[in-house]
Formats: C-alpha cells, sequence, structure tokens
C-alpha cells in the first residue's frame, strides 16, 4: 500500500463546469503524476510535480491544470469540463523501491463529463 | 509512432499453464526501464516486474518473469502456473532515460488476460 488516496472516486458533471480531482499521500513522496485511462490509450501522462509548487506537462495536458501546494497534495483541475475528459483518473507516486524507482497508483477516479 | 506497443487485445489461457504477453517498445536511449502492471477488473494498477535495459539477467519476481530480448526490443511478460486471479488487464510501460524519478511512464494499450478453469 503506498498510501495513496484520491478524491472523489466517481464524479458526473456537466460540460462547461470546473472539476477538481486530489490526490493525497501519507508518505511525503516527492514526485507525483496525474494520468488518464482511455481504452485503446492505456495510461496517458497529463501533469507531474517534482516537488512543492514545481509541476510540468505531460503528453495531453491540454484542459488541464495542476497545483501543489504542499507535499501530501496534488491537485488536478478541468477547467471547463468537455465530453472528451471524461476518463479514469489516476494518480501515482514514485519512489526509490528495490531495483529502481517505481510508480505506484491510487485508485482511480472515474470522471463523466455529460 | 507507438513507443510501446502490446499486439494482443486479449489472450485465453488455461488454468496452470504458462503464458506470455508479448510487449515490443521504441528508443534510442540507451539507459532505460520497462516496467508491467496489472490491472485487475476492480481498477486499481499493481506493479508486477521492473527490468533495466543494462541487466544482464531476465528480471523475475515469483510466477512473472520478463523475457528481455534488447536487441529484439522486446520485454514480454511470462506468467507461470496461471491462476483464475491473473484475469486482469496487463499493461507494459517504459522510462526513457536514467533513474531519474521524474522521468515519465509511458504505457502500452495493454492486454486483456482471461483465465479459464
Amino acid at each position: 500500500d503506498a498510501g495513496i488516496t484520491q478524491s472523489p472516486r466517481h464524479k458526473v458533471t456537466e460540460t462547461g463546469t470546473p472539476v477538481t480531482l486530489r490526490c493525497h499521500q501519507t508518505e511525503n513522496h516527492r514526485y507525483m503524476y496525474w494520468y488518464r485511462q482511455d481504452p485503446g490509450h492505456g495510461l496517458r501522462l497529463i501533469h507531474y510535480s517534482y516537488g512543492v509548487k514545481d509541476t510540468d506537462k505531460g503528453e495531453v495536458s491540454d484542459g488541464y491544470s495542476v497545483s501543489r501546494s504542499k507535499t501530501e497534495d496534488f491537485l488536478l483541475t478541468l477547467e471547463s469540463a468537455t465530453s472528451s475528459q471524461t476518463s479514469v483518473y489516476f494518480c501515482a507516486i514514485s519512489y526509490r523501491g528495490v531495483r529502481t524507482d517505481t510508480q505506484y497508483f491510487g485508485p482511480g477516479t472515474r470522471l463523466t463529463v455529460l | 509512432a507507438q513507443k510501446i506497443t502490446q499486439t494482443q487485445p486479449g489472450m485465453f489461457v488455461q488454468e496452470k499453464e504458462a503464458v506470455t504477453l508479448d510487449c515490443t517498445y521504441d528508443t534510442s536511449d540507451q539507459s532505460y526501464g520497462l516496467f508491467w502492471y496489472k490491472q485487475p477488473s476492480s481498477g486499481e494498477m499493481i506493479f508486477l516486474i521492473y527490468q533495466g535495459s543494462y541487466d544482464e539477467q531476465n528480471a523475475t519476481e515469483g510466477r512473472y518473469s520478463l523475457n528481455f530480448q534488447k536487441a529484439r526490443k522486446s520485454a514480454n511478460l511470462v506468467i507461470s502456473a496461471s491462476q483464475l486471479g491473473d484475469s486482469a488487464m496487463y499493461f507494459c510501460a517504459m522510462r526513457e532515460g536514467g533513474g531519474n524519478a521524474g522521468n515519465m511512464l509511458t504505457f502500452g494499450g495493454g492486454t486483456r488476460l482471461m483465465v479459464k478453469p
């Protein structure tokens, strides 16, 4: 158990509304990530963070913003949700395992944009 | 071009038999890492096994082993003695560059494995 929680776990919203997803970790890990999972695409990186207030874009960052004001929380915001953002969102943290830095994932948030 | 390719969208295997899930990758980096994750129907992503590009031996973790063929750029997952609980989606992923945890993972599209009793 990597000590990662995501909230909410499920959300249904309407097109054009803002949405914020929260990722919370309890073990002070420096690196945190947001991915989205869509059928046929595996997981794709949206944004990641390498410390408080330090974030960078991933492969599919358009339409998303992130913030990390404290180590334990990494927030993903959809400023104006669109139907194409209907997806399952996973947060991950990375830390040194026995052999290498490994990413461990939270339980996911299922977001539906109507 | 796809960086990670998993060509088998779905596979069946008989319980207690071994199964190989294919993964090919594309990178120009000399240092990279390959990971496999399992996603059961409950949805969580579970890390299974890792292979570094400089590792001389194939990685093994219990019933999981990674058949790493560097020249062919393949990193196939082998599950021995399949169990019903192995039924899940399996994702291959690659991290390019060195051991910096900031390097992102690129995932393949996944293979759905179904174990028959």
